[in-house]
């Protein structure tokens, strides 16, 4: 089956922490994206990843950054948390062969600043 | 605009009743689409493409409409089990890559 896992369901932090979030996936999959998830907004890409150490910003990179140093895996870290990066954050794998583009995603962690 | 939008919803159905969503998108090159399905506190998991001649999967049917640039999803005879939230995907060529915009989604609650 299928799995991407990401590290924590639950994370409290305080405000100016460095937060990791990573990102784990088993099906080889080039394609890798950070999502948040927010009432009323939807799902807003954060950064995607389409190779090993390659990263674009998505449409709201500001205060993220990401690294992917192998396929598998893909983390993302808030440099600095603020109150208003309290959310819902998933992670996504898909691969472009096949066509199919299906993206499949990972539990999701809810991460509350304090 | 949006690049893309939904209706939020709640759409409160009765069990039995036939239900649409649609999913306009703003940027014509758009070249692929999907119907997801996210269920309270959790993932979102696709439940279907969006082909350019229509798709069916059971009770579900999915329509692209390029000239109006939307997509559709029907849900015939709803079950309590259909209650969750739907969001549309569109996929873009843009700068090499595939861009991907979800919807905010469309919250179904189907009561008894």
């Amino acid at each position: 089956d299928v799995k991407v896992t990401q590290s924590s369901r639950y994370l409290v932090k305080r405000t100016g922490e460095k937060v990791f979030l990573e990102c784990v996936q088993d099906m080889d999959h080039e394609n890798m994206f950070w999502y948040r998830q927010d009432p009323g907004l939807g799902l807003r890409l954060i950064y995607f990843s389409y190779d090993v150490k390659m990263k674009e910003k998505g449409d709201i990179p500001e205060g993220y950054s990401v690294s992917r140093e192998k396929k598998e895996r893909f983390s993302l870290i808030l440099e600095s948390a603020s109150t208003n990066q309290t959310s819902m954050y998933l992670c996504a794998s898909s691969s472009p062969s096949g066509g199919s583009n299906e993206q499949f995603f990972g539990p999701g962690t809810r991460l509350t600043v304090l | 605009r949006k690049e893309v939008e939904q209706d939020p919803g709640p759409f409160n159905v009765p069990e039995g009743a036939t239900v649409a969503f649609n999913c306009t998108y703003s940027n014509s090159a758009s070249q692929s689409f999907f119907w997801y399905r996210q269920d309270c506190r959790k993932e979102p998991k696709l439940l279907m493409s969006v082909y350019s001649s229509g798709n069916e999967d059971g009770r579900f049917t999915a329509q692209l409409n390029r000239a109006s640039q939307y997509i559709s999803l029907l849900i015939r005879d709803s079950k309590l089990s259909d209650s969750a939230t739907y969001l549309c995907a569109v996929h873009m060529n843009s700068g090499g890559y595939q861009k991907v915009t979800f919807g905010t989604g469309t919250k179904l609650q189907v009561i008894p």
